[in-house]
């Protein structure tokens, strides 16, 4: 059964990096794109970014474009997402996401458990 | 910026029919998903491409689209059903959510 687990939350201080990781089970993982998702706490949902099955392409939400980066190794079945610059408004739950169409650009059909992040003083 | 908008809340009373609603400009040449998402649980995909419904999910879903307006419809509503509900689309390689309705059985 497809499996994704998030983990590398925690709590951070402004201008403070953290590295997410999901790790991916069950499914051939480098025939799938992938995505982040974040869920302030009461808030809806909120894309963040994606990636193609090979990394060719990739792109980002204007608000965390150009201090996130979104990675994977498809030999470690793991998505990634390297946060720098951490904002307050940053904190959120943040889902590791699969594309349900290997062509990439639908829907998310599984997602994981999550992982908080929190940025504060 | 693109936006896609939904009803703040849905109520419904158990065993009848909930209607929940996204729209968006140039929604007609979209393909929306919908999501429920429990209190402190992930979200779940229950209709994709508008109107398909990914295994395991029962049949009371369903989706439609008329013009620039997706629909997401439970018939004979249950208690369980009482959730968030977020409609999805891309747009210009960015993904999109709408607002998210939560759905009130009462």
């Amino acid at each position: 059964q497809v499996q994704l687990v998030e983990s590398g939350g925690g709590l951070v201080k402004p201008g403070g990096s953290l590295r997410l990781s999901c790790a991916a089970s069950g499914f051939t993982f480098s025939d799938y794109y992938m995505s982040w998702i974040r869920q302030a706490p009461g808030k809806g949902l909120e894309w963040v970014s994606y990636i193609s099955s090979g990394s060719s392409y990739t792109n980002y939400a204007d608000s965390v474009k150009g201090r996130f980066t979104i990675s994977r190794d498809n030999a470690k079945n793991s998505l990634y997402l390297q946060m720098n610059s951490l904002r307050a408004e940053d904190t959120a739950i943040y889902y590791c996401a699969r594309d349900g169409d290997a062509t990439g650009y639908s829907h998310f059909d599984y997602w994981g458990q999550g992982t908080l992040v929190t940025v504060s003083s | 910026s693109y936006e896609l908008t939904q009803p703040p809340s849905v109520s419904v009373s158990p065993g009848q029919t909930a209607s929940i609603t996204c729209s968006g400009d140039k929604l007609g040449d979209k393909y929306i998903c919908w999501y429920q998402q429990k209190p402190g649980q992930s979200p779940v995909l229950v209709i994709y491409q508008v109107r398909k419904r990914p295994s395991g999910i029962p049949e009371r879903f369903s989706g439609s689209k008329s013009g620039n307006t997706a629909t997401l419809t439970i018939s004979g509503t249950q208690a369980m059903d009482e959730a968030d509900y977020y409609c999805q689309a891309w747009d210009s390689s960015t993904v999109l959510f709408g607002g998210g309705t939560k759905l009130t059985v009462l």
